[in-house]
């Protein structure tokens, strides 16, 4: 079983809707987390990065983060064909540096 | 502010070859990641260095090796190289421990 498990789509929405990525883990230890955006044939984009449990909001979208049931989502509001793209969940523990785990990623499509 | 930036965007290298790829971190960023992305196995962590010392590693084999220079740059060495290395290899750079962690653009890696 992985430690990071994030359902790999794909995921087809309308111009408008909201979407909800998700994404469960196992290790406990993980006290990072973040959400990155990735577009065909580029590096990874940063979109969010969150500490512990608690909700982050920037924009149009809001990062959850639930420890006691290891669950992690994305909500993107209103979203746009550019939202067109793979998003990944990544996670940390403190005690080992720069290591990110990474869930699958799941591909996105929006719609006009 | 400069991104990170990794050289070359392109290679294809010969089984039994190796390789050597850059990677520029950020400016005032200490910590160099490299990972590994492919579509069967997602975004795998190779290592990461922190002022020039290995400060983590991943599950690959010694042919892949790394290190950091004074000024923060790192680069990667695969040697013989086998066809499954061909891959989408990613650098992120960030200020320290459990900080914001940036992707380069990546450097593709056919190897035939």
């Amino acid at each position: 079983q992985k430690e990071v498990e994030q359902d790999p789509g794909p995921l087809s929405v309308p111009e408008g809707a909201i979407v909800s990525l998700n994404c469960t883990y196992s290790n406990s230890a993980f006290q990072y987390f973040m959400w990155y955006r990735q577009y065909s044939r580029k590096g990874p984009e940063l979109l969010m990065y969150t500490y512990s449990s608690g909700n982050k909001e920037d924009g149009r979208f809001t990062a959850q983060v639930d420890k006691s049931s290891k669950y992690i989502s994305l909500f993107i509001r209103d979203s746009q064909p550019s939202d067109s793209a793979t998003y990944l969940c990544a996670m940390s523990v403190y005690n080992q540096g720069g290591k990110l785990i990474f869930g699958q990623g799941t591909e996105l499509s929006v719609k006009p | 502010k400069a991104g990170v930036t990794q050289t070359p965007r392109y290679l294809i290298k010969t089984r039994g070859q190796q390789v050597t790829l850059s990677c520029s971190p950020i400016s005032g960023h200490r910590s160099v990641s490299w990972y590994q992305q492919t579509p069967g196995q997602g975004l795998q962590f190779l290592f990461e260095y922190f002022s020039e010392t290995q400060r983590n590693k991943g599950n690959f084999p010694g042919r892949f090796s790394g290190r950091q220079f004074s000024n923060s740059r790192s680069e990667m060495n695969v040697s013989t190289l086998e066809l499954g290395d061909s891959a989408l290899y990613l650098c992120a750079s960030s200020k320290g421990e459990s900080t914001e962690a940036f992707f380069g653009q990546g450097t593709r890696l056919t190897v035939v």
